[in-house]
């Protein structure tokens, strides 16, 4: 499968702890993005990446949150400190250009 | 600033008639508009896409969709509804602005429910 790959499916953690996911993006895609997908709401975009350079990020991304792609391979994105809050769905999408190939997302749950 | 509005929060239809779901659009510069279909415990799946070509648009699955620019929308049409087609449907705008990020907005979703 030559897909969007993320890891892991799924996550459980108590609240104050530290998470990280990874996205393994399209080979060929220079350009990588993050979104988070609360129940019941479509995605919201946190932060876009082309290559190895973080071009922006939302302002929903607190400075609890840090994303990196080391090489312009894959990425991680890393949530400190968790809240109940930041329980949801986080997908990362990578993109040639104009359209963007969705993962199947790392589901969140912060007890 | 672009935005997508989708008009309906839930369509219900009957299986073999026909789908309409609406979505309604804002930008300030020519927008690129997709339309995203997930299934549960699936990923997020391109139905299809506009980019400034052809105004009607087709995509998988039989799905089609018509950029109508005096009227700000992009509405989703299907002939012929199959039980499954139920799923949550995106309405989305691509950042197309002087930043040209290509970062998507997201509509808020609507589900359609195929009945038999």
């Amino acid at each position: 499968d030559t897909g969007v790959s993320q890891d892991p499916r799924h996550k459980i953690t108590k609240r104050g702890q530290n998470v990280t996911f990874r996205c393994d993006p399209i080979s060929e895609h220079n350009r990588l993005y993050w979104y988070r997908q609360t129940l019941g709401q479509g995605p919201e975009f946190l932060t876009y990446f082309q290559n190895e350079a973080q071009l922006e990020k939302s302002r929903l991304l607190s400075d609890r949150f840090s994303a990196e792609r080391p090489k312009g391979s894959f990425s991680t994105l890393e949530i400190q400190r968790t809240e109940q809050g930041d329980s949801a769905m986080y997908l990362c999408a990578s993109s040639p250009l104009t359209e963007a190939f969705f993962g199947q997302g790392t589901r969140l749950t912060v007890v | 600033a672009q935005s997508v509005t989708q008009l309906d929060s839930h369509v219900s239809v009957s299986e073999g008639t026909p789908v309409l779901l609406r979505c309604n659009y804002s930008s300030s510069y020519s927008p690129s508009l997709f339309w995203y279909v997930q299934h549960p415990n699936k990923g997020l799946q391109l139905l299809l896409k506009y980019t400034s070509a052809a105004t009607l648009v087709k995509g998988i699955n039989g799905f089609e969709a018509e950029f109508k620019k005096s009227e700000t929308s992009f509405h989703l049409t299907k002939p012929s509804a199959h039980m499954s087609d139920a799923a949550e449907y995106f309405c989305v705008v691509s950042d197309n602005g002087s930043s040209n990020t290509g970062k998507l907005i997201f509509g808020q979703g609507t589900t359609l429910q195929v009945k038999p």
